[in-house]
C-alpha cells in the first residue's frame, strides 16, 4: 500500500528565516507530486507539481521553491519567510498520465511571526 | 485561469434532511475538464469523494451524487438524507487532464445537527 508522509507536522518560524518542508511517498514508483497551500480561511492553491525527478513546474509564485531530489521525495523551501507564507501546506501524489485523483498527506501547519 | 466556485459555508443541515452543495466551474484551456469532489472529515486528511471525467455522467459515493453538467458548467453535490457522520469540509475541484494543474474551490464546511 502507498503511504505519504509529510514533515514537520507544524512549524512556528520568524519572518526572514529559512524554511524546508518535506514529503515522502512510499510504495509507488514515479508518482506525480504536488504542493498545495491554504491560507487560513482561503482556497486550496496549487503551488508546484512534478512528474519526474529533477523537474518541477511552478503554478503560483509565492516566493517559494520546490525540488524533487529523489523519485519519492518532494521538498518545499524558501530562504526568507514572509508573514503571508503562514497557512497549511499539503503534499499530494497521483498516478499521473491524466489520472488526476490526488492522494494527500496530513499536512504541515506553518505559522510565521 | 481556471476557477471553481462553490457554496459558501458554513452550512448546517439537520440529520435526515436533503443536501445540495453548489459548484460551478470555468475552464480556460479545455472544453471538458475532469471534475472532482474531495472531503476532509474531522481529524482526517483530504480524500477523494467522487469524480466524473465525462460530461453528462453522474458520480456517486457514500450516498452522495454529482452530475457533470456541461451546459450550466456545474457539478453540484447532493445527498437525499444526510447523517451526522457527513459533517466535514467539502471541496469541488477541476482538472485539465494531462497538464497536472488541478484547481480547487474554497471548500464548504458542512455540519449536520443530530
Amino acid at each position: 500500500a502507498q503511504t505519504i508522509h509529510q514533515w514537520p507536522v507544524a512549524e512556528i518560524k520568524a519572518v526572514g528565516s529559512p524554511l524546508s518542508l518535506g514529503c515522502t511517498i512510499k510504495g509507488k514508483s514515479s508518482p506525480n507530486l504536488y504542493w498545495y497551500w491554504q491560507a487560513t480561511g482561503g482556497t486550496l492553491q496549487q503551488l508546484f507539481y512534478s512528474i519526474t525527478v529533477g523537474q518541477v513546474e511552478s503554478v503560483v509564485q509565492l516566493n517559494l521553491s520546490a525540488s524533487r531530489p529523489k523519485d519519492d521525495q518532494f521538498i518545499l523551501s524558501t530562504e526568507k519567510l514572509l508573514l503571508s507564507h503562514s497557512g497549511f501546506y499539503l503534499c499530494a501524489w497521483s498516478l499521473g498520465q491524466g489520472a488526476e485523483t490526488l492522494y494527500f498527506g496530513s499536512g504541515t501547519r506553518l505559522t510565521v511571526l | 485561469g481556471d476557477s471553481v466556485t462553490q457554496t459558501e459555508g458554513p452550512v448546517t443541515v439537520s440529520e435526515s434532511e436533503s443536501l445540495i452543495i453548489n459548484c460551478t466551474y470555468s475552464a480556460t484551456s479545455i472544453a471538458y475538464p475532469n471534475l472532482f469532489w474531495y472531503v476532509r472529515y474531522p481529524g482526517e486528511g483530504l480524500q477523494l469523494l467522487l469524480k466524473v471525467i465525462t460530461a453528462g455522467q453522474k458520480g456517486s459515493s457514500r450516498g452522495f451524487e454529482a452530475t457533470y453538467n456541461k451546459e450550466t458548467t456545474s457539478f453540484h453535490l447532493q445527498k437525499a438524507s444526510v447523517q451526522e457522520s457527513d459533517s466535514a469540509v467539502y471541496y469541488c475541484a477541476l482538472g485539465e487532464g494531462g497538464n497536472e494543474k488541478i484547481t480547487f474551490g474554497a471548500g464548504t464546511k458542512l455540519t449536520i445537527k443530530p
